[in-house]
C-alpha cells in the first residue's frame, strides 16, 4: 500500500508568479484535502476534492485553486504569490469523512 | 469561528518524567484526533476520539475526550526522548465532514 506522495518537496518561488504543487493519493483513498502551515502553526485547511469536484473551502482567496484528476491525484494551485503565501503546503487523502493520511508536504518559499 | 487552544505551546522535560497536553473549544466536535508531527514532515494520526469520555491508551500515550466533546488531554507517563515532537489536536465540526479545526501544537521536548 503506497502512501501519500508530494512533489516538489521544496520551492523557491518570487512574488507575483504562479506555482502548482502535486499530490498523489494512497491507494483505496478517494478524497484529497489540502492545508496550509505557517511556521509554527498548526495546518489551515485550503480546500478539499472528492469525485473531481471541490467538496469544502476554508478561508482562502480564489487565487488559490486546485484539481482533482480520475485517478485521485490533485494538484493545488497559487496564482500571483505573496510572501505570506510561504508555508509547508500539506497534502492528505482519506476516504470521505475517513481518517486523513499525509504526505510529508511541500515547503514554498516565496521572494 | 471554531478555535482550538492547546496548551503549553512548548514543554521540555527531563526522561522519566509525566506530562499532559491539552486541547481545549468551546464549540462541540464530532470526533478528535491527536498527531504527531516530525521536523519536514506531515504529521501522523496517533489516535482518534469520537464519545464523550472516551479513554484510549497507546503504549505510555493516554488520550481522553472530554464529557462534552469540547476538550481532550494527551497524557505521557514515563516521557522517554523518542517522544520529542510536535504533538497537534484537530477537531471535526459537527457541521462539516470535510475539514478539520488545528491545534497551534505542542512543541515537546524530552532531555535524556
Amino acid at each position: 500500500e503506497t502512501g501519500v506522495t508530494q512533489s516538489p518537496t521544496h520551492l523557491i518561488k518570487t512574488r507575483g508568479q504562479q506555482v502548482t504543487l502535486r499530490c498523489s493519493s494512497q491507494s483505496g483513498h478517494n478524497t484529497v484535502s489540502w492545508y496550509q502551515q505557517a511556521l509554527g502553526q498548526g495546518p489551515q485547511f485550503i480546500f478539499q476534492y472528492y469525485r473531481e469536484e471541490e467538496n469544502g473551502r476554508g478561508n482562502f482567496p480564489p487565487r488559490f485553486s486546485g484539481l482533482q484528476f480520475p485517478n485521485y491525484s490533485s494538484e493545488l494551485n497559487v496564482n500571483a504569490l505573496e510572501l505570506d503565501d510561504s508555508a509547508l503546503y500539506l497534502c492528505a487523502s482519506s476516504r470521505l469523512g475517513g481518517g486523513y493520511t499525509f504526505g510529508s508536504g511541500t515547503r514554498l518559499t516565496v521572494v | 469561528t471554531q478555535l482550538l487552544e492547546q496548551s503549553p505551546q512548548f514543554l521540555s522535560i527531563q526522561e522519566g518524567e509525566n506530562l499532559t497536553v491539552y486541547c481545549n473549544s468551546s464549540s462541540v466536535f464530532s470526533s478528535l484526533q491527536w498527531y504527531r508531527q516530525e521536523p519536514g514532515e506531515g504529521p501522523v494520526l496517533l489516535v482518534t476520539v469520537v464519545t464523550g469520555g472516551e479513554v484510549k491508551k497507546l503504549k505510555r500515550l493516554t488520550f481522553q475526550f472530554g464529557d462534552a466533546r469540547k476538550d481532550s488531554s494527551l497524557h505521557i507517563t514515563a516521557a522517554q526522548p523518542g517522544d520529542t515532537g510536535l504533538y497537534l489536536c484537530a477537531g471535526s465540526p459537527r457541521d462539516s465532514n470535510y475539514q478539520l479545526i488545528w491545534g497551534a501544537g505542542t512543541k515537546l521536548i524530552i532531555k535524556p
